[in-house]
């Protein structure tokens, strides 16, 4: 099946540790997304990336970072900088204009 | 700078009743995509407007683009429980390939 993953589905860390979230896709899509969800709210962008080896910083880049080896694969680390990294996060790839999301990380920082 | 706004934020409705969520942007977009996320669930791609004035239907939801190409709205007929969710507008950044969404409306529906 084609599509993007994300693991693991729910995660636990202790505060000031940092975390990485697995983001991966088969659709052959150049333009990949992190964006972070809180609770009723809606989606900010923390980083993108449109070909590999490149990405941007978006909105709350800030305690964050990322990096795009190969195509399919866009890990985002939470960092011990990110003050309040309890959140869902969501790994989008973009093709014909559409974003493809995965199904998400819920990560909470105890 | 380049903004999206939804209203209403959340919106309550019986079932059987219809609902409408607008979107505007403070600038002119090329296109506006429509998503939903169910409860627990991730965004899934609904729609895209590309025209000026432009109607598109899927079965009970209908979208439109607002002739200036600067606000969009989803109406739902007849809700059903099924249509619980959060429904995002989003248009293109101004960089190549970002994506700027709304912040989104929450329907509850009430059986």
């Amino acid at each position: 099946d084609g599509g993007i993953t994300q693991s693991p589905k729910y995660l636990f860390r202790k505060e000031g540790q940092n975390v990485t979230l697995s983001c991966e896709q088969n659709l052959n899509h150049d333009a990949m997304y992190w964006y972070r969800q809180d609770p009723g709210q809606g989606l900010r962008l923390i980083y993108y990336s449109q070909i590999v080896n490149d990405f941007q910083k978006g909105d709350i880049a800030e305690g964050y970072s990322v990096s795009r080896e190969k195509k399919e694969s866009f890990p985002l680390t939470v960092t011990s900088a990110q003050k309040n990294p309890t959140a869902f996060y969501l790994c989008a790839s973009s093709g014909a204009e559409k974003q493809y999301f995965g199904p998400g990380t819920r990560l909470t920082v105890l | 700078g380049q903004q999206v706004m939804q209203i209403p934020q959340y919106q309550h409705v019986q079932e059987g009743e219809d609902f409408t969520t607008y979107c505007n942007s403070s600038t002119t977009l090329s296109n506006i995509q429509w998503y939903k996320q169910r409860p627990g669930g991730h965004p899934v791609f609904l729609i895209q407007l590309v025209k000026s004035g432009e109607v598109k239907k899927q079965k009970r939801l209908t979208f439109q683009f607002g002739e200036a190409k600067k606000n969009s709205s989803l109406h739902i007929t007849a809700t059903q429980t099924t249509d619980v969710g959060t429904y995002f507008c989003a248009g293109p950044g101004t960089s190549y390939d970002k994506v700027i969404f709304g912040p989104g409306t929450s329907l509850s529906v009430i059986p």
